[in-house]
This record gives C-alpha cells, structure tokens and sequence, in this order.
C-alpha cells in the first residue's frame, strides 16, 4: 500500500528552466510534508517542508505547493541548475508521530 | 558538530554472516531512526529508539533483525543470518525530538 507516491521516476529539465516535481498521498491523517534531495552514496538531506496549514512555503530557488483537497504536492525549483541533478524524495508524516512515508522517489536532471 | 556518522559505508556479507551496522547521532540527539531502501525503492521506516529504549519496531522484520542503542556507544542494527534480499542501503537518522530529521550517509550492505 503506496501511501506516497511519485509517478515520475526521472525528469530532465533544460538549466535555467523551471523543474516540478510531483507528489500524491492518500492517507488525510497526513500534515506534514518534506522534500529531501539524495546525491548518489550520500544520505538524503533536507530540502523544505510544508504543513498542512499553509499551501505554499518558498526557500529562495525551492517553493512547495501543497494542494490537500487533491492530496497533491509539488516541489518547484527555478531556476534549475546542474547542481540540483539529484534523486528528490517526498516524504510525510501525522500529527504526533515521528514515521515518515516516503515516496520512491523522481530522478532530476538538469542539463547544462 | 559532525553530522550521523554511519560505518562502515560499504559492507559485504555472505549468506548466513552476520552484519552490524553502527550509527553514531548527531551531539545532543537523543532520537535514533533506521530506514531502509531497497533497490528501486524509497526509503522504508525500521525502527525508532531513544537512548536504552526501542520506541517503535513496527517496520522490522520479525526474525533475524535486532536493533538498539544503549546508554554509551552507538546505535546497532544487526542482521543475523543475512540473505540475498536483505541488500539494501541502511540509513539512519537523529533528531533532538520527534521531528527535524538528519540522516547518515547510509551503509550499503551486499549479500553475497
């Protein structure tokens, strides 16, 4: 059972261009929201989080949108530079609790 | 103050071995977390412990996995007997509470 899901295995963005990357859950227990960034033999880092108060949260290149009637999120990079190439990993968590559901994850390239 | 330290990065193992991973938090993280990916795969909770304490196991297998992490020393995460579909990255995670997450740089166990 898929609670968090990631659609798009990989995605390749020109530099310079805007990179969306997607996200559904389906659990409404869900109110928070992380994206993590994963460079290959390296443990995710932390990218920006949401909580479902809000439906945006903005960290300079980095928004997420969170949209909960559809149980939609998106992460935005722009503008996308090589640097962000990366696995990126959604992840989400309820209230009170400490277990994060990630998705499997969507592969970014950004191309020079 | 040095980020999750995880050893080793790479472990080899054969079928019916032992492995011990290791996990050393981040200064003044009390929280402990194992996650592991499977290839393919995003990253799948294990277990939550707090110093002497296993909090939450729900996500271990229930035989051969043993996880904990006692008053002085790193946190442990044992497999005895491995198999072939114990291959996978092992990361593990601290936290000062329940949230704000860092994750090591995983160990890559192989079974051979």
């Amino acid at each position: 059972d898929q609670q968090v899901k990631q659609n798009s295995p990989s995605l390749s963005v020109q530099e310079g261009r805007i990179s969306i990357l997607n996200c559904d859950y389906t659990n409404s227990m869900f109110d928070y929201f992380l994206w993590y960034k994963k460079y290959p033999a390296e443990g995710p880092t932390f990218l920006i989080s949401i909580s479902s108060i809000k439906d945006k949260n903005e960290d300079g290149r980095f928004t997420v949108f969170l949209n909960k009637s559809a149980k939609h999120l998106s992460l935005h990079i722009v503008p996308s530079q090589p640097g962000d190439s990366a696995v990126y990993f959604c992840a989400a968590s309820a209230s009170g609790t400490y277990k994060y559901i990630f998705g499997t994850g969507t592969r970014l390239k950004v191309l020079a | 103050n040095a980020g999750v330290m995880q050893n080793p990065r790479h472990l080899v193992r054969r079928r019916g071995q032992e492995a011990r991973l290791r996990c050393s938090p981040m200064k003044g993280h009390s929280h402990v977390y194992w996650y592991r990916q499977l290839p393919e795969e995003g990253l799948k909770f294990m277990v939550y412990l707090q110093k002497e304490n296993i909090i939450d196991e729900s996500g271990m297998p229930k035989e051969r996995f043993s996880a904990e992490f006692p008053k002085e020393g790193p946190s442990i995460l044992r497999i005895q007997q491995v198999v072939r579909g114990d291959s996978a990255a092992y990361f593990c995670a601290s936290s000062p509470g329940t949230h704000g997450y860092t994750f090591g740089s995983g160990t890559r166990l192989t079974v051979v």
